[in-house]
């Protein structure tokens, strides 16, 4: 595609709930990356995929987070029992070239109420 | 791990003055510095960045400069115009390993 895509842009949950964040990255992108940003604050780490497996997940807050990315393509973040403080906008960034260069899609803003 | 700071928080400039936003980072393996631009609402977007290698990067209104030995690099933007105004981040990188840290960012005003 033309550029990262991120699908709900918007999602309100109520706490206790399961939701799913879906990335999109640009075609042919091999590095896949998943962000979390807070008001206020830079894009915190969470996740990074080369092709299928989860390179470094070290990011992860705690067990209730997951991702998957199972064809090397689309990803998709995984939040079990949701509370408010991971109410966020969740980043997905996709590279492809040796520059480094990170292509974030506009995110996903999650919600808990 | 790496710890990026980024100061100041936030800067208001007159229009056609120059801007400048500082980071440190903790990382002496750090070799990789990018700076992304992000408006309200928008996704970050890369504006420059420069490798350990150089001392020193230019791309018309906006500069970066990187200081190893002192573990800083800065961003300067001159002849600022209003499109300017957004909040920057800078990042770091550890050279094998593919992880970004960035730092808190920087709302830039251009006052007109």
């Amino acid at each position: 595609g033309a550029g990262v895509s991120q699908t709900p842009s918007n999602k309100v949950t109520e706490k206790g709930k399961y939701v799913e964040l879906r990335c999109d990255p640009i075609s042919g992108h091999t590095a896949l990356y998943w962000y979390r940003q807070s008001l206020g604050q830079g894009p915190e780490f969470l996740i990074y995929f080369q092709g299928t497996g989860a390179a470094d997940d070290s990011g992860l807050p705690n067990d209730r987070f997951f991702a998957v990315r199972p064809e090397g393509s689309v990803s998709t973040l995984k939040i079990q029992r949701t509370e408010r403080g991971d109410s966020a906008v969740y980043l997905c960034a996709s590279s492809g070239s040796n520059t480094g260069e990170l292509f974030f899609g506009e995110g996903s803003r999650l919600t808990v109420l | 791990g790496e710890n990026v700071e980024q100061h100041p928080s936030t800067l208001s400039v007159q229009e056609g003055d120059s801007a400048v936003i500082k980071c440190t980072y903790s990382d002496s393996a750090s070799n990789y510095f990018p700076w992304y631009k992000q408006e309200l609402g928008k996704r970050p977007q890369l504006i420059i960045d420069i490798r350990s290698n150089v001392g020193e990067k230019k791309d018309q209104r906006i500069a970066v400069t990187l200081n190893k030995t002192a573990k800083h690099f800065s961003l300067h933007i001159t002849e600022t115009q209003p499109e300017d105004s957004a909040v920057y981040f800078c990042a770091a990188r550890r050279q094998g390993n593919e992880k970004l840290t960035f730092g808190t960012g920087t709302r830039l005003t251009i006052i007109p």
